[in-house]
């Protein structure tokens, strides 16, 4: 079982609409979860950051988490072409150590103008 | 702030070259990566070290490859001999300690390595 699993994608938005990513994990006992976002051709690049359950929102975008259902997710409001770009979900394993962050190989996110 | 700072940004070399890649972390932080980013793989960890000291290299391929972190400022990724299967996006990042939880990793701009 892959430790951090994501929809390749592509998932395609209108415009103005909310996009959904997701992420579910195996570790039950992974404490720190990370959203970062990709451009193509560019490194990651940190958005979000979340260590406990329910949600967190910082403009528009927020993260959840359901650590009993090990899954995570990124929802974006209000979505613009600027948003395009794969989004990586990434994961602490049990221990919580800087060294083990696992990341999912990403969502491709387009938003149609 | 200066980010991660890596050179050289590409690198086009033959099969059996040694290739070195550089990078600067950002000051103060305690952390430092290296990654490999494919289309196959993902982005996978290769080693880390923790103030200047390798933690985990568990993630590099083999023996062709080494990595060393001389001082605070300054990290190196080392591949010799290189082979075709070595091409891919090369990443240093760099976090601070640990509080409550891991910190983020900040990346650094990658080196896009292809070996002919």
């Amino acid at each position: 079982q892959k430790e951090v699993e994501q929809n390749s994608g592509p998932l395609s938005v209108p415009e103005g609409a909310i996009a959904s990513l997701n992420c579910t994990y195996s570790d039950r006992g992974s404490q720190s979860f990370f959203w970062y976002r990709q451009y193509s051709g560019k490194s990651p690049e940190l958005i979000m950051s979340i260590y406990s359950n329910g949600d967190k929102e910082d403009g528009r975008f927020t993260a959840q988490l359901n650590k009993a259902s090990q899954y995570v997710s990124l929802l974006i409001r209000d979505s613009q072409p600027s948003d395009s770009a794969t989004y990586l979900c990434a994961v602490t394993r049990y221990g919580g150590s800087q060294g083990n962050l696992i990341f999912g190989k990403g969502t491709k996110l387009s938003v149609k103008p | 702030d200066a980010g991660v700072i890596q050179s050289p940004r590409h690198e086009v070399t033959e099969m059996g070259q040694e290739v070195t890649l550089r990078c600067k972390p950002i000051s103060g932080h305690d952390y430092l990566f290296w990654y490999r980013q494919t289309m196959m793989r993902g982005l996978e960890l290769l080693i880390y070290f923790n103030n200047n000291v390798p933690i985990d290299d568990s993630g590099m391929p083999e023996d062709r490859f080494s990595a060393k972190m001389p001082n605070a400022s300054f990290s190196t990724l080392k591949i010799q001999p290189s082979e075709p299967r070595d091409s891919a996006v090369y990443f240093c990042a760099s976090s601070p300690r640990e509080g409550l939880g891991s910190q983020p990793q900040h990346f650094g701009d990658g080196t896009r390595l292809s070996i002919l």
